[in-house]
Parts: structure tokens; sequence; C-alpha cells
């Protein structure tokens, strides 16, 4: 059974950076047809897609946030991680992080998510 | 962007009711639509793909249909355990969205 783990500091200050690894295990982070992305969860809002990447490296981005968002991939520790930098108040969520799989045609659905982990922005 | 509204943005229902939630996108996104079913403090969970496949494990009360820029999610028979918000999400885009939202909650 395939399992993310999201790991990294709760609580991050203003304009720093927020860094965030999701460990995946009972599964290879480097098998085809699977993206693994991010996405965020404001406190009381809706769902926010923050990017996405391929294991060869490949990445595409929110427009939102695409200036402030780095995601890298370490295939020998089977993780993939998310930096966001510049972090305001606005950043605060829960984020999560998924298995994004991929079929026909640039259907693309989330079938395999993280716990989440909740990410405060103070100083 | 391809923006995704929901309605209705929340509805009381009883269980053993039928309940119909609907997406909209602000184009065509042919069937590259999937819904989810998010409970208070977890994760979502993935319900139905490609606008109407069923995901494995999700129980067949759960039901979807539409293409272009108007889908229905049905939940026909609803169970306690279905009380929870429910959310689309396009993929026609690379820029992937998701609908605001649906909160069904008990009557």
């Amino acid at each position: 059974q395939l399992q993310l783990q999201e790991s990294g500091p709760g609580l991050v200050k203003p304009s720093e950076t927020l860094s965030l690894t999701c460990t995946v295990s009972g599964g290879s982070i480097s098998s085809s047809s699977y993206y693994w992305g991010w996405i965020r969860q404001s406190p009381g809002k809706g769902l926010e897609w923050i990017g996405s990447m391929y294991y060869s490296g490949s990445t595409y981005f929110n427009p939102s946030l695409k200036s402030r968002v780095i995601i890298s991939v370490d295939t020998s520790k089977n993780q993939f991680s998310l930096e966001l930098t510049s972090v305001t108040a606005a950043d605060a969520a829960v984020y999560y992080c998924a298995r994004q799989t991929y079929e026909y045609g640039g259907l693309y659905y989330f079938d395999y998510w993280g716990q989440g982990t909740r990410v405060t922005v103070s100083s | 962007d391809i923006q995704m509204t929901q309605s209705p943005s929340s509805l009381s229902a009883s269980v053993g009711d039928t309940v119909t939630i609907t997406c909209r996108a602000s184009q065509s996104i042919s069937s590259y639509l999937n819904w989810y079913q998010q409970k208070p403090g977890k994760a979502p969970n993935l319900l139905i793909y490609a606008a109407s496949s069923l995901q494995s494990g999700v129980p067949s009360r759960f039901s979807g249909s539409g293409s272009g820029t108007d889908f229905t999610l049905t939940i026909s028979s609803l169970q306690p355990e279905d009380f929870a918000t429910y959310y689309c999400q396009q993929s026609y885009s690379t820029q992937l969205t998701f609908g605001p939202g649906t909160k069904v909650d008990i009557k």
C-alpha cells in the first residue's frame, strides 16, 4: 500500500522559506505514469494546487505561486520536497503531498495523499 | 486559468437521501474532471476520476456524470459516513484547479 508522509517545521517566520519533504513508501517515486504534487489548504478554505513534478525533475506550478516555489526530487531517498520562499501569513495552511496519476490525453488525478502537515507563519 | 464553481456551497440531507452536487467549469474541460471527499482533519479522498469512473474501493452509491462544462456528483442513499465536504478538480489545463467545495451535513 502506497503511503506518503509530509515532514518539516510547523512554524516559519515571515519572509523566510518554508521547506517540506514528502517521503513515499510502498512504491517507487521513479515509477512512470505518476507525477508527485503539493496541495495546500488554508484554515477553513478550499484546496489550492501548488505544483507538481515528475521523477525526472520536470516541474510545473500554479502561476500564482510560481515565482516563489521550488519542487525537487531525491530518488535515492524516495522523497520529493517543496520550498516556498518569502512566506507571509497568507501561506499558513495545511500542506499535503500527493501522488498524481497520469492517464491518456492529460487526465490527472490525486489518488494517494499524505495526512497533511500544518504550517504556521509567525514571528 | 480554468475556474471551477460548485453548487450548492452547502446542503443538509438525511440518511437515505439522494444528493446531487454540481460542478461547472469556466470553459470546456471534456471529461477531465475528478471528485474528492474530505472529512474534517483528514486528507481528501479520490471518489471519481474522468468525470464518471469510480475509484477502486469507493462505494457504488457514488456516481459522476457530465462533460464539457457541467458535471454532477450523485450520492444515492446517503450514509452517515458520507457527511463531508466534496470538491471537484479539473486537469484539462496543466494549471490544476479545484472547486470551492460543497459541504454536506446532517439535516
